[in-house]
């Protein structure tokens, strides 16, 4: 069974580097059929996609946070990553990693979120 | 941008068919997926590829897409059933993978 485990700090002060985790385990990040993505939700607000990385690590990212993402992956390890830059309020969300699968493009599973507060 | 918009809420008694949808520009050109996410939990996949569900998903859930609008039914609701349903395409103009902004399932 894919599990997924989303692991990083939970509270940030404004312009600091949000990073995160997505433990993998049940199945190899280095498989051609899939992508590894990050999604987040707002509170009280819908999802949002925020990138992808390919087996190969090619990445895709939302581009209303292209300037300030990075999504590197350590296949070594399982591992796939989360880097955004200068956090501000807005950012304050519940972080979801999950597999994405590209050619029909759905998120399945998903790892059970790590809620991150940006706050002074 | 592509926007996917969603009743807010949808309630119905138990034991009846809900009807949730998710309207875009000529959604029915795109592939839409369907979440369900119970709170406090993770969303899970209940539809793919607009119609096909995925394993452990009961057939009471089903899914249409045509026109300007995508649609995930629901027969013989349970109280479990109970939920935010949440839809998602890919928009290849932009290459972005856009969310509906949910829809609240209330089992009366």
């Amino acid at each position: 069974q894919l599990l997924l485990q989303e692991s990083g700090p939970g509270l940030l002060r404004p312009s600091e580097t949000l990073s995160l985790t997505c433990t993998v385990s049940g199945g190899s990040i280095s498989s051609p059929s899939f992508y590894w993505g990050w999604i987040r939700q707002s509170p009280g607000k819908g999802l949002e996609w925020i990138g992808s990385v390919s087996y190969s690590g090619t990445t895709y990212y939302n581009p209303s946070l292209k300037s300030r993402l990075s999504i590197p992956m350590d296949t070594s390890k399982n591992l796939f990553f989360l880097n955004l830059t200068s956090v501000t309020a807005a950012d304050t969300a519940m972080y979801y990693c999950a597999r994405h699968e590209p050619s029909l493009d759905w998120f399945d599973p998903w790892g059970q979120g790590t809620l991150v507060t940006v706050s002074s | 941008s592509y926007v996917l918009t969603q009743p807010p809420s949808v309630s119905v008694a138990p034991g009846k068919t809900a009807i949730i949808t998710c309207a875009g520009n000529n959604v029915g050109g795109k592939s839409v997926h369907w979440y369900r996410q119970r709170p406090g939990q993770a969303p899970v996949l209940v539809m793919y590829d607009d119609t096909d569900r995925p394993s452990g998903i009961p057939d009471r859930f089903s899914g249409s897409n045509s026109g300007n609008t995508a649609t995930l039914t629901i027969s013989r609701v349970e109280a479990g059933d109970e939920a935010d349903y949440s839809c998602q395409v890919w928009d290849a103009n932009t290459n972005l993978r856009v969310f509906g902004g949910g829809t609240k399932l209330t089992v009366l």
